[in-house]
């Protein structure tokens, strides 16, 4: 099975602006998750997905939204870039039970100048 | 709320050096356990797991238990290699109401030839 993808894999943006990222969970997954790595706060929750429902949310501004399309596809936005907005932004996949196990992809990092 | 504590690096061993990365989260609830390690610039990949006390997960040389009674999922690998320098991640993963894994903050580890 291919793994979880992301795209862009890089991306430099400036304050202000506003960008989106794309992951592509394994096939059959249907929960997605999104993190945000960086070298202060290491790795904090973003949000979760499952059948294009949000189950949870972390405690991030509401400048950072996502949403789950009907192929388990999922994106996140984050409008009104900040230069703190830097970091590596994983994503993560599962089927969404109880206990399973969540599969990353490569990341995407984003720069903000 | 849940958090999880690991020892902070960075870590540096010989090869075929004995290694332990502490590892020790709330007990709240049942958690599964998890390792990841991450190469640079790369994404997490799943080390091993253990949904349950006295769960033993193993992978690649790796084992960690998870012990209820100590609130511990310590890390160990009897012989390390040079292969084996990455960053090593801890997490804890709360299902129904949270859906989200908990991380510690990560331990570097160096293994010189």
């Amino acid at each position: 099975k291919a793994g979880v993808t992301q795209t862009p894999r890089y991306l430099i943006k400036t304050r202000g602006q506003q960008v989106t990222l794309s992951c592509s969970p394994i096939s059959g997954h249907r929960s997605v998750s999104w993190y945000q790595q960086t070298p202060g706060q290491g790795l904090q929750f973003l949000f979760e997905y499952f059948s294009e429902t949000q189950r949870n949310k972390g405690n991030f501004p509401g400048r950072f939204s996502g949403r789950q399309f009907s192929n388990s596809r999922s994106e996140m936005n984050v409008s009104t870039l900040e230069l703190g907005d830097s970091a590596l932004y994983l994503c993560a996949s599962s089927a969404g039970q109880v206990k399973e196990t969540q599969y990353f992809g490569p990341g995407t990092r984003l720069l903000v100048l | 709320g849940d958090s999880v504590t690991q020892m902070e690096g960075p870590v540096t061993l010989s090869e075929e050096a004995f290694l332990t990365i502490n590892c020790t989260y709330t007990a709240t609830g049942y958690p599964s356990l998890f390792w990841y390690v991450q190469y640079p610039g790369e994404g997490l990949q799943l080390l091993l797991k253990a949904t349950k006390a006295d769960d033993k997960g193993s992978n690649k040389g790796f084992e960690a238990t998870y012990r209820k009674e100590t609130t511990s999922f310590h890390l160990e690998k009897g012989s390390v290699q040079v292969s084996d320098s990455a960053v090593y991640f801890c997490a804890r993963y709360s299902g129904a109401g949270s859906y989200q894994l908990t991380f510690g903050k990560g331990t570097k580890l160096s293994v010189i030839p």
